[in-house]
């Protein structure tokens, strides 16, 4: 397997811009997880799905963030308008079981100028 | 709200010294336990888990922990440093938080310098 794939590894964007993230996970894995990372806050839980469906969003910072999952290998978090405060890596993370090992992607490393 | 402590951001250890990493958790319920490592640039790979069964856990790269219900600690251990231990540790543990849900908070991270 792949590993959990996501794309595109950098992305530099302007304030105002809508900046679109992607993630495929671990085909079987029922749960996704996308997270957020910073120096100044560390790894922070944005939302995480289970067989599709958004579970708890209670970490997406505001409004102008929103995530998808359209299918089993599929989910994107958007960010509409961004802001420099977005700047961080974000990564993406699949599961098999709510409690087992997650397996993370490599990132998308976000600079909004 | 569960926390998840790690004392020290940053831990400094000679090359064949013992590494030690501190993890402390907040929860009534002796919950999961995981260390991950991640290097540079890439994202968390799990080191270890503990799942209820014993309480002293082997993980990948001679890495080992103990959970201690008394101390509320997961504190992460390896006898002897290499210089390709370098890396940042995050602990994190997984409390079950009612309707069959599970919350699952990380630490802030540790990073492992290793000196030659």
């Amino acid at each position: 397997d792949a590993g959990v794939i996501q794309s595109p590894r950098h992305e530099v964007t302007e304030m105002g811009q809508e900046v679109t993230l992607r993630c495929k996970p671990i085909s079987g894995h029922d749960y996704l997880f996308w997270y957020r990372q910073t120096m100044m806050r560390g790894l922070e839980l944005l939302i995480y799905f289970n067989n599709n469906v958004p579970i708890d969003d209670s970490g997406m910072p505001e409004d102008r963030f929103s995530a998808k999952m359209p299918n089993a290998s599929f989910s994107t978090l958007k960010i509409q308008p961004s802001e420099p405060r977005d700047s961080a890596v974000y990564f993406c993370a699949s599961t098999p079981a709510r409690v087992d090992e997650q397996f993370f992607g490599p990132g998308t490393r976000l600079t909004v100028l | 709200a569960q926390s998840v402590t790690q004392l020290g951001s940053h831990v400094s250890v000679s090359e064949g010294a013992l590494v030690l990493l501190r993890c402390n958790y907040s929860s009534s319920v002796p919950p999961y336990l995981f260390w991950y490592v991640q290097y540079p640039n890439q994202g968390l790979q799990l080191l270890l888990k503990y799942t209820s069964a014993a309480t002293l856990v082997k993980g990948i790269n001679g890495f080992e922990a103990e959970f201690k219900k008394s101390e509320t600690s997961f504190h992460l251990t390896k006898p002897s440093a290499h210089m390709s231990d370098a890396a940042e540790y995050f602990c994190a543990a997984a409390a079950y938080s009612g309707a069959g849900s599970y919350q699952l908070t990380f630490g802030k991270g540790t990073k492992l310098s290793v000196i030659p």
